[in-house]
């Protein structure tokens, strides 16, 4: 298995509060994503990153925003978390391009009350 | 723009049949087939790049039609550990690092 740890693996915090979620590799992939996973959506992408402090946007990056200072680490911030963000958050990495799979992370649920 | 995935879902018997098709509007470069179990990550079965090839993995298989774009996953003589959400994830040219992902199709196999 990838060595991907997600932490924590489970959060209920209050709207309104700051929250981070922490994804951390061992396997030195370039590529690094995080998604959120709702019923009858699929897996959509919050951000991803091509390198250290490389980012950009995925198609529902509204809200959140990440940071990657070491090739291990892709933090997931929602500055002010709202209901509408609780959901379950899946890192993956990658070592390249659309003819590499990706791997996931077992994933952070997240509860905003 | 997320592909389109068929049926939603599926129920089947031990050892029955299934096809799963993953459809998009744009031109593919690959296709990628993820299964994900209730509560547990996404796996990674395999990836079709364009060019018609067909893989396997045990007894579930691939195949990418370039000219409908469109991909078809095939479960033959289902097992009960084929259960789960499958999930094909898309990519549009070859420096494309993220994947569209399909909202899914649940499958379940009864013994």
């Amino acid at each position: 298995d990838a060595g991907i740890t997600q932490s924590p693996r489970h959060k209920v915090t209050e709207t309104g509060t700051p929250v981070t979620l922490r994804c951390h590799q061992t396997e030195n992939h370039r590529y690094m994503y995080w998604y959120r996973q709702d019923p009858g959506h699929g897996l959509r992408l919050i951000h991803y990153s091509y390198g250290v402090k490389d980012t950009d946007k995925g198609e529902v990056s509204d809200g959140y925003s990440v940071s990657r200072s070491k090739t291990e680490d892709f933090l997931l911030t929602l500055e002010s978390a709202t209901s509408s963000q609780t959901s379950v958050y899946f890192c993956a990495i990658s070592t390249g391009d659309g003819s590499q799979p990706q791997h996931f992370g077992d994933g952070t649920r997240l509860s905003i009350l | 723009q997320q592909p389109v995935q068929s049926p939603q879902a599926v129920i089947l018997r031990e050892g029955e049949d299934a096809v799963i098709n993953c459809s998009s509007s744009k031109a593919l470069y690959s296709v990628h087939w993820y299964r994900q179990k209730h509560g547990e990550a996404p796996v990674f079965l395999m990836i079709l790049l364009k060019g018609g090839e067909q893989k396997g993995h045990e007894k579930i298989s691939a195949s990418f039609n370039e000219k409908k774009q469109q991909s078809s996953l095939y479960l033959t003589a289902s097992q009960l550990s084929y259960s789960g959400t499958y999930f094909c994830g898309t990519a549009l040219s070859s420096n494309d690092y993220k994947l569209s992902f399909g909202a899914g199709t649940t499958v379940t196999v009864r013994a």
